[in-house]
């Protein structure tokens, strides 16, 4: 079945030390995002990419970066995570349409949960 | 920036009992979509809504998008265990997404 995979399910990292979720999908959809959702609190977008241009929210912080080495595959590097990082980081995919005037359904993959010590 | 809030936070309800969350937004929407979130789970997209004033209905869910277009409903008919879950509505702006707060649904059998 097509589908968004998300590996790994959950990480655990040490303080400071750099950690990379990737994302992957058989959709071939040409947009993907990535999300980090806390506990009890919306998923709040980071970033995503439109083909292969890049959109970065202005508040997502520069400790977060991420690659799209082609269209099934995303990473989401954290550069040095801190407590605060610590969540449900959520990818998606969307097919999506320039000028359609809205926008499609998103598919989420299960998410990865981070855990920082 | 564009808000996307969600009323009510929390809703416990009888099994069997309906149950109704709000959205509201604080700029026009393209359209709008709902997700239902299980625990531990992640969003499972419900409905999309594009048009003012659009209803739609999914069994004993149905979906309003406002007239102007900044407000949209989801009602649940005679709720059932298997409803419990975070429901957020989603609504698109110019060129992103934007969550609502959610609201959190416990139905008690």
């Amino acid at each position: 079945d097509a589908m968004v995979i998300q590996n790994p399910r959950y990480q655990v990292t040490q303080f400071g030390k750099p950690v990379t979720l990737s994302c992957s999908q058989t959709l071939n959809h040409n947009v993907m995002y990535w999300y980090q959702q806390k506990s009890s609190q919306a998923p709040k977008l980071l970033f995503h990419y439109y083909d292969k241009d890049f959109n970065n929210e202005a508040d997502t912080p520069d400790n977060f970066q991420s690659r799209r080495p082609n269209t099934s595959f995303c990473f989401l590097d954290i550069r040095s995570p801190g407590l605060g990082d610590a969540a449900m980081y959520l990818c998606a995919t969307s097919r999506e349409i320039r000028d359609r005037g809205f926008w499609e359904t998103q598919y989420f993959g299960p998410g990865t949960r981070l855990l920082v010590l | 920036g564009q808000q996307v809030m969600q009323i009510p936070q929390y809703q416990h309800v009888q099994e069997g009992e309906d149950f109704t969350t709000y959205c509201n937004s604080s700029t026009t929407l393209s359209n709008i979509q709902w997700y239902k979130q299980r625990p531990g789970g992640h969003p499972v997209f419900l409905i999309q809504l594009v048009k003012s004033g659009e209803v739609k209905k999914q069994k004993r869910l149905t979906f309003q998008f406002g007239e102007a277009k900044k407000n949209s409903s989801l009602h649940i008919t005679a709720t059932q265990t298997t409803d419990v879950g975070t429901y957020f509505c989603a609504g698109t702006g110019t060129y992103k997404y934007i969550f609502g707060t959610g609201t959190r649904l416990k139905v008690l059998a």
